[in-house]
């Protein structure tokens, strides 16, 4: 009965290469959000969708989109991985409050 | 925007209290958010403030100054599972936007 839950947890794969982390959540909540940690452990906005459309689009490179086939799915599709994209990802969700996060994707690039 | 400021790392002893402090210079406000995070895992809901004052949870409590800007979480009879990373966390007044996150502070329980 896990709140917010992303696949896969670990991912590693090599530069060039494309890839997707999937997540859903059964708290019925309309805002989804995908968060970037990056090794100083600084979590950053990435996407947020409301009602399966696109509100927020911060400054990420258009490799990253992200897709919601319903209000309680937002998977993230990435092309072309670099080096750079090696982090940890978080997706999570909202109704008015406080945000669920998920356990996490960490993703390694080599 | 926004830029939320925390110190980045602090020690605190079994037993004591410790207070950590988040300042916020936003172009709007609603509400602030404690979150915890333990290595490798998902950052979990502490509290949450939107008015000014303290508001308490058993061990942890937190207080809003909006004047000011600041907030800070206090942790009493600080045990080693706190050992952790806390977050402080602006969301602006504008509908489901999305939390923007300090840079956490890296708190370290000693015996």
């Amino acid at each position: 009965d896990t709140a917010v839950s992303q696949t896969p947890k670990y991912l590693v794969t090599q530069m060039g290469n494309d890839k997707s982390i999937k997540c859903e959540q059964n708290l019925g909540h309309d805002t989804m959000y995908w968060y970037k940690q990056d090794s100083k452990k600084f979590l950053k906005i990435m996407f947020s969708y409301n009602n399966k459309e696109l509100i927020i689009n911060e400054t990420v490179p258009n490799r990253f989109s992200p897709k919601s086939p319903d209000k309680a799915h937002l998977n993230l599709h990435i092309n072309s991985l670099e080096l750079g994209d090696s982090a940890v990802y978080f997706c999570a969700s909202s109704r008015r409050d406080e945000a669920f996060f998920g356990q996490g994707t960490r993703l390694t690039v080599v | 925007g926004q830029n939320i400021d925390q110190p980045t790392e602090m020690t605190a002893t079994e037993g004591a209290i410790v207070q950590i402090n988040c300042t916020y210079q936003t172009s709007g406000f609603n509400g602030l958010f404690w979150y915890q995070q333990h290595a490798g895992e998902a950052p979990t809901f502490l509290s949450y403030n939107v008015l000014d004052g303290l508001e308490e949870k058993g061990r942890f409590s937190s207080f809003l100054s909006r004047s000011k800007g600041y907030s800070y979480l206090l942790l009493k009879e600080l045990q080693m599972k706190d050992s952790a990373s806390y977050l402080c966390a602006v969301r602006e007044p504008s509908g489901n936007t999305p939390l923007v996150f300090g840079k956490g502070t890296r708190l370290s329980v000693i015996a």
